[in-house]
């Protein structure tokens, strides 16, 4: 069964980091791209950034929203992926989700499945 | 605001058919077809019902339908039942520095 699930989220205070972390099982995880979103409560998808898998050089791509803030990588090794968050701010707050990542020719994304079951972080003083 | 524009809610009785509309422009809805489609459950992860603007994963039941035409995406749902019931939203491949856009999400109630 493929299967995502997500950890690391909580309560943080602004201006803080937090990582969270993807674990992937059922599916060869160095051959697919993944995608981080969010949800803020009550509102709708963002998309938040990707990583290309290593044979399109391993690649990320992010929305400007956290551009320079958040970093994602992987561990082909572990099948996991991480989303790094620094410089916290309140607006953060939200359900973060990971998914596989469809790429057309390995670089341009088209769809997204599955989808982990989410992780809430809090970012509050 | 939302780069895609979405009614914010449709509705339906049992057995009937809903669209859903997804708008953009020839940046993205128009410009490609890689328009996809996921229902959200209250509290669940999103799933993908459709990609590539007509495609159904397996698994996914062939009541639901996706077209496009110019630069607006269509979500169709026959024969709607009460598992339905849940929040849709379109996403598209865009070549703006975004890559990645989404509807604000069109919540589909059954009557």
């Amino acid at each position: 069964e493929v299967q995502l699930v997500e950890s690391g989220g909580g309560l943080v205070q602004p201006g803080r980091s937090l990582r969270l972390s993807c674990t992937a099982s059922g599916f060869t995880f160095g051959d697919y791209a993944m995608s981080w979103f969010r949800q803020a409560p009550g509102k709708g998808l963002e998309w938040v950034g990707f990583i290309r898998s290593k044979a399109y050089g391993g690649t990320t791509e992010y929305a400007a929203s956290v551009k320079g803030r958040f970093t994602i990588s992987r561990d082909d090794s572990k099948s996991i992926a991480y989303l790094q968050m620094n410089s916290l701010k309140t607006e953060d707050t939200a359900v973060y989700y990971c998914t596989s990542t469809n790429m057309v020719r390995g670089v341009t994304p088209n769809w997204f499945d599955p989808w982990g079951q989410g992780t809430l972080v809090t970012v509050s003083s | 605001q939302s780069a895609l524009t979405q009614p914010a809610s449709v509705s339906g009785s049992p057995g009937q058919s809903i669209t859903i509309s997804c708008t953009g422009t020839s940046s993205d809805v128009g410009g490609y077809n890689y328009v996809s489609w996921y229902q959200q459950h209250p509290g669940k992860a999103p799933k993908l019902m459709i990609y590539d603007v007509s495609n159904r994963p397996s698994g996914v039941s062939n009541r639901f339908s996706g077209s496009k035409s110019g630069n607006t995406a269509s979500l169709t749902i026959s024969g709607l039942q009460a598992e339905d019931e849940a929040d849709y939203y379109c996403s598209s491949y865009t070549s703006s520095s975004t890559y990645v856009v989404f509807g604000g999400g069109t919540k589909l109630t059954v009557l």
